[in-house]
């Protein structure tokens, strides 16, 4: 079974929708990530969080919330979705005790589509 | 604000070159610097992962460079083969707690 999973994988919703992407993780990693990838302009973070009880913005968190449940469940919202949110998600993690070299790893992403 | 760039935007070789991609930034306080690939459609697989206080990392045909002082990182691609082609991110880890990605090098390696 993967690491990082993501759920759902593709997914088509109207604008003005509310939809929540889902991650999961078996690292036991501390730290989770979200990320929104569009052509040409690379990975952008979202949001990022340390532990349960730490939830940082990212460069893009306009528009998104996040939840993070339990350690290994990190859950991003559109709560009003819009068109230009369109675009690949992408949920990571690393781990703070992995001496200091905070290795990124990725999910397999979930393609959104807001008509 | 960090920013990270990469050159070129995209490649296109013959199999069995040496080739190297591109990476630099604006800010030299790092703590890490990470190398992706990422095949069309599908999600990012790590290739290697360089430490501020190393200089390079190897990995079989692969070969990352770091150079804090002038912001740049090196990937280096021995004896390319077409399974290579796929698109190169690299990114950044920064002290204020949050990675920054460049653009990408879209790589193609022709039979």
């Amino acid at each position: 079974d993967a690491d990082v999973t993501q759920t759902p994988r593709n997914r088509i919703t109207k604008t003005g929708k509310r939809i929540m992407l889902e991650c999961s993780q078996t690292k036991g990693h501390d730290r989770m990530y979200w990320y929104r990838q569009d052509p040409g302009l690379g990975l952008r973070l979202i949001y990022y969080s340390f532990d349960v009880k730490d939830i940082n913005k990212g460069e893009i968190s306009d528009g998104y919330s996040v939840s993070r449940q339990a350690q290994a469940k990190f859950s991003l919202s559109l709560e009003s979705a819009i068109p230009n949110q369109t675009a690949l998600y992408f949920c990571a993690t690393s781990d703070s005790k992995s001496q200091g070299s905070y290795e990124q790893y990725f999910g397999p992403g979930t393609r959104l589509t807001v008509t | 604000k960090q920013e990270v760039t990469q050159i070129p935007a995209a490649l296109s070789v013959p199999e069995g070159e040496n080739l190297v991609l591109n990476c630099s930034f604006t800010d030299s306080a790092i703590y890490n610097l990470q190398w992706f690939r990422q095949d069309p459609g599908k999600g990012l697989t790590s290739l290697l992962l360089i430490q501020s206080s190393q200089r390079e990392q190897t990995s079989g045909r692969l070969n990352a460079s770091l150079d804090k002082s002038s912001g740049r990182s090196t990937l280096y691609i021995a004896a390319s083969q077409p399974g290579d082609s796929a698109t190169y991110l690299c990114a950044v880890g920064n002290y204020g707690q949050n990675f920054v990605f460049g653009p990408g090098t879209r790589l193609s390696v022709l039979p």
